[in-house]
């Protein structure tokens, strides 16, 4: 497709269980993000990829978050052990190389996670 | 379904008039800034961006205010319509440029 693709769309789980949520980002764009938006909160950085460089984690809330992003692509975030203040829409985001555009963000539609 | 932002600020306008939504960033070493705008359901959108050396950038029916010795953005939106209801977030990214943070989000209400 020509956007950024999430999947699962919505994925409700029960406390302690693991999940995976997957991004398909734009065909070219080296850059994917992962941001976290809660009930009344803004965007908060999780973990982003830039070609074959190390990722920053630096946003990743605690050691129960992890992500891969294999073959420069495709990227997964998994959850381990997931608790109730887990729930959140997890949003993943493209962009072309950088000195190819200003910075701007391409965001898929998010994968709405609830934990009961 | 619950929608994003249920406790974020709310501007409520008149279709028809001028809005204006700010934002106050932190980050002096900022110096790039974009607002993006988030329908209910949806990842934010693009609206518009400015550079540090900026002081004013228009778009179509919108324009974007950079203070920098205030640290404070804005965006105008000119002859609101019913279309530009939703959550708007300011961002800003730092010279290093590896992400983009964002400010906690405005809920635009346009009453027809």
């Amino acid at each position: 497709g020509a956007g950024v693709s999430q999947s699962p769309s919505n994925k409700v789980t029960e406390k302690g269980k693991d999940v995976e949520l997957r991004c398909d980002p734009i065909s070219g764009h080296t850059a994917l993000y992962w941001y976290r938006q809660s009930l009344g909160q803004g965007l908060e950085f999780l973990i982003y990829f830039q070609g074959n460089s190390a990722p920053d984690k630096s946003g990743l809330p605690s050691d129960r978050f992890s992500a891969e992003r294999t073959g420069g692509s495709v990227s997964t975030l998994t959850i381990q052990r997931t608790q109730q203040e887990d729930s959140a829409v997890y949003l993943c985001a493209s962009s072309p190389r950088r000195g190819e555009n200003t910075g701007e963000l391409f965001f898929g539609e998010g994968s709405r996670l609830t934990v009961l | 379904g619950e929608s994003v932002g249920l406790h974020l600020p709310t501007l409520s306008v008149q279709e028809g008039d001028n809005s204006i939504i700010n934002c106050a960033y932190s980050n002096s070493a900022s110096d790039y800034f974009i607002w993006y705008k988030q329908e209910s359901g949806k990842g934010p959108q693009f609206i518009i961006d400015i550079r540090s050396n900026m002081d004013k950038r228009q778009g179509q029916r919108v324009t974007v205010l950079l203070n920098k010795t205030v640290k404070h953005l804005s965006l105008q939106i000119a002859a609101t319509q019913p279309g530009d209801s939703a959550v708007y977030f300011c961002a800003e990214k730092d010279r290093a440029g590896n992400m983009l943070t964002f400010g906690g989000g405005t809920r635009l209400m346009v009453k027809p």
